[in-house]
């Protein structure tokens, strides 16, 4: 266990629904990381926040993405209108500079 | 554009030692880091190199040259246990923003 807990571990779904993750980090980490990983890949970056500020976001991020940390503690994805290719697992990882502590993720499976 | 490249399989036998290579284009370069990740799990932190050379954390060991773009992780005294999938990381930072790039990963096998 890092620290980091995401929610909720599973989320099946049908196409075209929303659906919305959260993560809460570790408390003194003031930078956090979305992550998508599918199989046999590695995770790739979707977006990252230093405290409140949401500083990058992936070019592959499209506008049915949006992530949100409203107070610089937990933070939210919400994929709006949901595709059969976003499914993935979804991770969440909080830092300081050098190290990234991840969550245990959460499975997206779009029927 | 950034790019990572990594053996996709690498099988050793267990007690022996592995070595697994990354290569990396980027801009930015800030630091290299390994994770490791078994099946079903998140990824953990193994180890991270801003400068060249070696560090050692146990039966682990990371390397890097900047000059090369080039970095190893070395697993000694290998255990089944170590069977997992292994991914170079590259840290990309500049004054607004940092970023986390992923290789797209080595799976070791461990054979007893």
């Amino acid at each position: 266990d890092t620290g980091v807990s995401q929610d909720p571990r599973h989320k099946i779904t049908k196409r075209g629904q929303n659906v919305t993750f959260r993560c809460d980090p570790i408390s003194e980490h003031n930078r956090l990381y979305w992550y998508r990983q599918t199989l046999g890949q590695g995770p790739e970056f979707l977006t990252y926040f230093q405290n409140e500020a949401q500083l990058e976001k992936s070019r592959l991020l499209s506008d049915r993405f949006s992530a949100e940390r409203p107070k610089g503690s937990f933070s939210t994805l919400e994929i709006q209108r949901t595709e059969q290719g976003d499914s993935a697992m979804y991770l969440c990882a909080s830092s300081p500079p050098n190290e990234q502590f991840f969550g245990p993720g959460t499975r997206l499976t779009v029927l | 554009g950034q790019s990572l490249e990594q053996p996709s399989e690498v099988t050793a036998v267990e007690g022996a030692i592995v070595q697994i290579n990354c290569t990396y284009q980027t801009s930015g370069f800030y630091g290299l880091s390994w994770y490791q990740q078994h099946d079903g799990g998140a990824p953990t932190f193994l180890s991270y190199n801003a400068l060249d050379g070696l560090e050692e954390t146990g039966r682990f060991s990371s390397f890097l040259s900047r000059s090369d773009s080039y970095g190893y992780l070395l697993l000694q005294e290998l255990q089944m246990k170590d069977s997992a999938s292994y991914f170079c990381a590259v840290r990309e930072e500049d004054s607004s923003a940092s970023k986390i790039i992923f290789g797209s990963g080595t799976r070791l096998s461990i054979r007893p």
